[in-house]
């Protein structure tokens, strides 16, 4: 199984938004309702924003949304904050109770 | 709340050994809605999922790993152990574990999920 494709950087003003894209393949992003995507600062663990494509865990601010269309997936993070500087990725479940992680994305608060 | 707390040497030498514990505490690894995960991230690099494991011992395995990783669930200890043999620099990375929320349906438990909370991650290099 091959990692999901995220472009490797992306930028924006603080409240500007920003639109980070996952792409898989049928086999798991197109063809599953559990794409979930999780931000991770540096040095620290990952952290899930977005479960089942769009769905955000207790606590997460409604500025991180979660879609997909097709064997793509997004997350929009609006009102960008400074604290949203981070590395994003996405995952999805790939069949045969296997996992695929994405690329991962740079988000930079310009 | 559920924490995870991943340990072991963080020095493997090439060809041996690399072996984890996963210590989880505030949650039982018996629950029946859940599995544990492990994933690892290069220096710099994304993440990788490696295995999968529910309590009673089902195991999934990342295809490209599978010869030579073995995962257990000690459910007296409440932790999760790892091994990786073989091991080679590119083996070298922070390694995580993490609980597997699985999906719940109409049709029940489903095999796909996400993965929540994480270990803080324990760094393994190999090197001689």
């Amino acid at each position: 199984q091959s990692a999901l494709t995220q472009p490797p950087s992306a930028s924006g003003s603080p409240g500007q938004s920003v639109t980070i894209s996952c792409t898989g393949t049928s086999s798991d992003v197109g063809g599953s309702d559990y794409v979930s995507w999780y931000q991770q600062h540096p040095g620290k663990a990952p952290k899930l924003i977005i479960f089942e494509v769009s769905k955000r865990p207790s606590g997460v601010p409604d500025r991180f949304s979660g879609s997909k269309s097709g064997n793509t997936a997004s997350l929009t993070v609006s009102g960008l904050q400074t604290e949203d500087e981070a590395d994003y990725y996405c995952s999805s479940y790939g069949g045969s109770n296997n996992f695929v992680f994405g690329t991962g994305t740079k988000v930079t608060v310009l | 709340q559920l924490q995870l707390q991943e340990s072991g040497p963080g020095l493997v030498k090439p060809s041996e050994t690399l072996s984890l514990t996963c210590t989880v505490s505030g949650g039982s690894i018996s629950s029946s809605s859940y599995y544990w995960g492990w994933i690892r991230q290069p220096p710099g690099k994304g993440l990788e999922w490696i295995t999968n494991i529910y309590y009673s011992g089902s195991i999934y395995y990342n295809p490209s790993l599978k010869s030579r990783v073995t995962i257990f669930a000690d459910t007296s200890k409440n932790q999760l152990s790892l091994k990786l043999s073989s091991v080679t620099a590119a083996d070298t990375a922070v390694y995580y574990c993490a609980r597997l929320r699985r999906g719940i349906t109409i049709f029940g438990l489903q095999p796909g999920g996400c993965f929540d909370p994480w270990g803080q991650g324990t760094l393994v290099t190999v090197s001689s």
